[in-house]
């Protein structure tokens, strides 16, 4: 079965970085387009950004660009969201989730998601 | 952008009941429309793409319909595990993928 397990999450002050992992099994990985979703607390969820199946593209949410960093390995099945220059409104439970259709040169919907993992920015 | 907007905010309906949820676009998405549902503490889960399509493992009593602006997810008999947290997200305007601000289902 598909599942996908996110780590790095944490505490950081404004301005600082963290990077987020997303381990995938269960799917051949290198097959499908990734997301990163992400959802502040008691609010609704936003898309954050994608990755084509084999890293080739890469798209972003207008809030995030140029901050953020989205990249995977295939060898190893990972997913990873690199967050620089945080601010408060980075604030969320950030999900990964896997695109719905195989090999896609853009994304699909989000047809399995990971249990997130909390970004608090504060300081 | 293309804004979604969902109605209602929050629907108190009983077991059994029939439950109707819309979501209304700025713009037309054609048929480009998914529902999702959250529960308390979890992901999301997809029920519905592309409009009317149920996704893998989703009971045959969700069903969705609609193309353009207006779209209606259907819940034909609510279970206790059916009350939730209901979102629309269109993917028309690839890569502005944007969600609606929600529904709750709540066990009137």
């Amino acid at each position: 079965q598909v599942q996908l397990v996110e780590s790095g999450g944490g505490v950081v002050q404004p301005g600082g970085s963290l990077r987020l992992s997303c381990a995938a099994s269960g799917f051949t990985f290198s097959s499908y387009g990734m997301h990163w979703v992400r959802q502040a607390p008691g609010k609704g969820l936003e898309w954050v950004a994608f990755i084509r199946y084999d890293g080739s593209n890469k798209y972003y949410a207008d809030s995030v660009k140029g901050r953020f960093t989205i990249s995977r390995d295939n060898s190893k099945n990972t997913l990873y969201l690199q967050m620089n220059s945080l601010r408060a409104e980075d604030t969320a439970v950030y999900y990964c989730a896997k695109d719905l259709s195989v090999g896609r040169s853009y994304g699909d919907y989000f047809d399995y998601w990971g249990q997130g993992t909390l970004v608090t920015v504060s300081s | 952008e293309i804004v979604l907007t969902q109605s209602p905010a929050t629907l108190s309906l009983s077991p059994g009941e029939r439950a109707t949820l819309s979501c209304r676009a700025s713009q037309s998405v054609s048929s480009y429309l998914a529902w999702y549902q959250q529960k308390p503490g979890q992901a999301p889960r997809l029920l519905i793409y592309d409009a009317s399509n149920r996704a893998t493992g989703i009971p045959a009593r969700f069903s969705g319909s609609g193309s353009g602006t207006d779209f209606t997810l259907t819940i034909s008999s609510l279970e206790p595990e059916d009350f939730a947290v209901y979102y629309c997200q269109q993917r028309s305007n690839w890569p502005s993928y944007t969600f609606g601000q929600g529904t709750k289902l709540e066990i009137k």
